[in-house]
C-alpha cells in the first residue's frame, strides 16, 4: 500500500534559517504529492502541491519539487520566521483522488 | 466564505455511550471524509463518502459509522465509545476533478474516560 515517510521532528531553528523538512513516499501509480500545515488549535491548511514528476509546488516562500527518482518531496525555506511554527504534513493522494495518505507530521519550532 | 465546520469542537464523554460529530461543507463538494490524528501516527482516514448515499472504510474503520443522506452534511457516529477512540478529529471535502486538494474542518477533539 501507500506510505509516506517524514523526518522525525521537532525541529527547532533560529529566526532566518534554511528549512528542510525531507519526505519520502511509496505508492503504485502516479500520485499528487502535498505538504499540509497545521497551525496551533487549527485545522489543516494546504501549502502547496505537485501532480507529476518534477513539478516544483511554492507558496509563502516554501518549496517542494516532485522528485520521481528518488520518491520524495521535500520542503524547504530559505529564511524561516517566528510565524512559520507549525506542524508539516506531507501527503500523496492517489491517482482516484479518494484518500489522502499521511506522513506522521514535524514539529517545527522557529525562536526569535 | 468557503468553509467546513465540525462540532462540537471539543467533547469529553464516558464509555459506551453514544455519540455523533457532524460535519457540514458549504462548497457543494462530492467527496467528504473523516480522519483521525493521533501523536506519532499523522492522519489516518475512517471513512469516505464519493457522493451521496455513498460511504466506503478508510484504514482504521472499527467502532465508527457514517452516513450521508446530503450532500453538504457527513456525520461520524461512535455507537459505543471505548477509551482507544481518544483523539483529535478532522473532516474534509473535495469536489471532483483532479485536483486532489482536501479541504478541513477545524478539528473536533474527543476524550472518552
Amino acid at each position: 500500500g501507500n506510505s509516506v515517510t517524514q523526518m522525525e521532528g521537532p525541529v527547532t531553528l533560529s529566526e532566518e534559517a534554511f528549512l528542510t523538512i525531507n519526505c519520502t513516499y511509496t505508492a503504485t501509480g502516479y500520485p499528487s504529492l502535498f505538504w499540509y500545515v497545521q497551525y496551533p488549535g487549527e485545522g489543516l491548511q494546504l501549502l502547496l502541491k505537485a501532480t507529476k514528476a518534477d513539478d516544483k509546488g511554492s507558496n509563502k516562500g516554501f518549496e517542494a519539487t516532485y522528485r520521481k527518482e528518488t520518491t520524495s518531496f521535500h520542503l524547504e525555506k530559505g529564511s524561516v520566521q517566528v510565524s512559520d511554527s507549525a506542524v508539516y504534513f506531507c501527503a500523496l493522494s492517489e491517482t482516484s483522488g479518494s484518500r489522502l495518505t499521511f506522513g506522521e507530521g514535524t514539529q517545527l519550532t522557529v525562536n526569535p | 466564505e468557503a468553509q467546513v465546520t465540525q462540532n462540537p469542537r471539543y467533547l469529553i464523554t464516558v464509555t459506551g455511550k453514544k455519540l455523533t460529530v457532524t460535519c457540514s461543507q458549504n462548497m457543494n463538494h462530492e467527496y467528504m471524509s473523516w480522519y483521525r490524528q493521533d501523536p506519532g501516527l499523522g492522519l489516518r482516514q475512517i471513512y469516505y463518502s464519493m457522493n451521496v448515499e455513498v460511504t466506503d472504510k478508510g484504514d482504521v474503520p472499527e467502532g465508527y459509522k457514517v452516513s450521508r443522506k446530503e450532500k453538504r452534511n457527513f456525520p461520524l457516529i461512535l455507537e459505543s465509545p471505548s477509551p482507544n477512540q481518544t483523539s483529535l478529529y478532522f473532516c474534509a471535502s473535495k469536489g471532483a476533478g483532479g485536483t486532489h486538494e482536501q479541504y478541513f474542518g477545524p478539528g473536533t477533539r474527543l476524550t472518552v474516560t
